[in-house]
């Protein structure tokens, strides 16, 4: 099985402007996660979306929102960027139907440089 | 709330010594670990988990962890590192709540030295 991809793999933005990136789970996966990973904070959880809706948030502000279309694609979209939002942006796809925890199995991640 | 903490932020270790990474963890619920291995530019890569079942749990490339409810550890050990094990570790912890919310810790950055 391919894993989970995502898209671009580098980005270099401005302030002020808006990103979207791109993530393809592991076929048969219906849950994605999305984390973000800087120096500073480490690795924080985003969101979680399953069967096109949002599951799960974590504390970030409005700007940061995502999508789930119906074959389990996520995109990921920051507005208004600021300095700070420079990240490696993880994704993680997992089966999402179980009832208890499973295993999350991430993507190589896309880079963010905000100038 | 659960959190997790790393005990080590950097740990040097010659060519095929033994390691020790430590992660101390606190949840009020049950929980599940994980350790995760992240090479330089790319993603994380699970080792191994434990969700329930032997407290003692071995993952890949020869690493293993042992759960320890009563001081909240879950340590992860490898007998004899080599210098493709030079990597950044992360511990992570979830629970039932929040089956695939991870929180992860600060990172362990492992450097096996020739």
């Amino acid at each position: 099985k391919a894993g989970v991809t995502q898209t671009p793999r580098y980005l270099i933005k401005t302030r002020g402007q808006q990103v979207t990136l791109s993530c393809s789970p592991i076929s048969g996966h219906r849950s994605v996660s999305w984390y973000q990973q800087t120096p500073g904070q480490g690795l924080q959880f985003l969101f979680e979306y399953f069967s096109e809706t949002q599951r799960n948030k974590g504390n970030f502000p409005g700007r940061f929102s995502g999508r789930q279309f119906s074959n389990s694609r996520s995109e990921m979209n920051v507005s208004t960027l600021e300095l700070g939002d420079s990240a490696l942006y993880l994704c993680a796809s997992s089966p999402g139907t179980g009832g208890g925890v499973e295993t999350q199995y991430f993507g190589p991640g896309t880079r963010l440089l905000v100038l | 709330a659960q959190s997790v903490t790393q005990l080590d932020s950097q740990v040097p270790v010659f060519e095929e010594a033994p390691v020790e990474l430590r992660c101390n963890y606190s949840s009020s619920v049950s929980v599940y670990l994980f350790w995760y291995v992240q090479y330089p530019n790319q993603g994380l890569q699970l080792l191994l988990k434990y969700l329930s079942g032997s407290t003692l749990v071995k993952g890949i490339n020869g690493f293993e962890a042992e759960f320890n409810k009563s001081q909240t550890s879950f340590h992860l050990r490898k007998p004899s590192v080599h210098i493709s094990d030079t990597a950044e570790y992360f511990c992570a912890v979830s629970d039932s709540g929040s089956a695939r919310q991870l929180t992860f810790g600060s990172g362990t950055q492992l450097t096996v030295l020739p």
